[in-house]
């Protein structure tokens, strides 16, 4: 069964438009929720995380944790053709950098 | 600023043969290192993190058998056989190895098999 589960697989949103992706884990001892994102030809990089229930937010970007769900969302705002990418939820809790990781979403922005 | 050099970026690997990569790490700051793969789906898996020269680890999975060395501080090496389908392999590298931090990934060796 896959820990981290992400939906939907693909998104097409316009430019400007408010992109949202969700995740979802089924292991209560995930503490730390990251979302990592893959421009093609690229290695991943980390977009943001969060650790505590609520809100966090970095300029256009929003990640929301509700930690009693095990639920995950990123929200972009103002989608630019730039943020078409693979994004990853990945989520962690012992064992030394060893990431889980769900299947991603690909998000297309169009002009 | 790249923290993480792989090399090869790509290589195909008749079948049956063995490969070599090899990660040298840039900045001594981010000492843990690790192995990720990425299948043809492009999902992510942890494979290995070692921490101190040294270190070797052996692990079996679906499509691939691998064989992790820390070699040194700066260079952690990976040994793939028995391959029947590709993948990508990412080195990445963090400061103190827990989950409250981001991992650096690599650009990444692509093998593909012939």
């Amino acid at each position: 069964q896959q820990k981290v589960q992400q939906s939907p697989e693909s998104l097409s949103v316009p430019e400007g438009g408010m992109a949202s992706l969700n995740c979802t884990s089924s292991d209560r001892n995930f503490q730390y929720f990251w979302w990592y994102r893959q421009h093609s030809g690229e290695g991943p990089k980390a977009l943001m995380s969060i650790f505590s229930d609520g809100d966090k937010k970095e300029g256009r970007f929003t990640a929301h944790l509700n930690k009693a769900s095990l639920h995950v969302s990123l929200h972009i705002r103002d989608s630019q053709p730039s943020d078409s990418a693979l994004y990853f939820c990945a989520a962690s809790g012992s064992g030394y950098n060893k990431l889980t990781f769900g299947k991603g979403t690909v998000l297309l922005v169009s002009p | 600023v790249t923290l993480l050099e792989q090399n090869p970026r790509w290589r195909l690997v008749p079948r049956g043969q063995a490969v070599n990569l090899r990660c040298i790490l840039k900045n001594s700051q981010y000492p843990w290192m690790s192995w990720y793969q990425q299948d043809l789906q492009k999902q992510l898996q942890w494979l290995f993190t070692l921490r101190s020269p040294g270190d070797k680890e052996v692990k079996s999975l679906p499509g691939a058998d691998y064989l992790a060395t820390r070699v040194t501080d700066t260079e952690l090496r990976l040994q793939v056989a028995n391959m029947s389908q590709g993948r990508t392999l990412y080195c990445t590298c963090s400061g103190t190895g827990g989950g409250n931090e981001r991992l650096f990934f690599g650009h990444g060796t692509k093998l593909s098999v012939l």
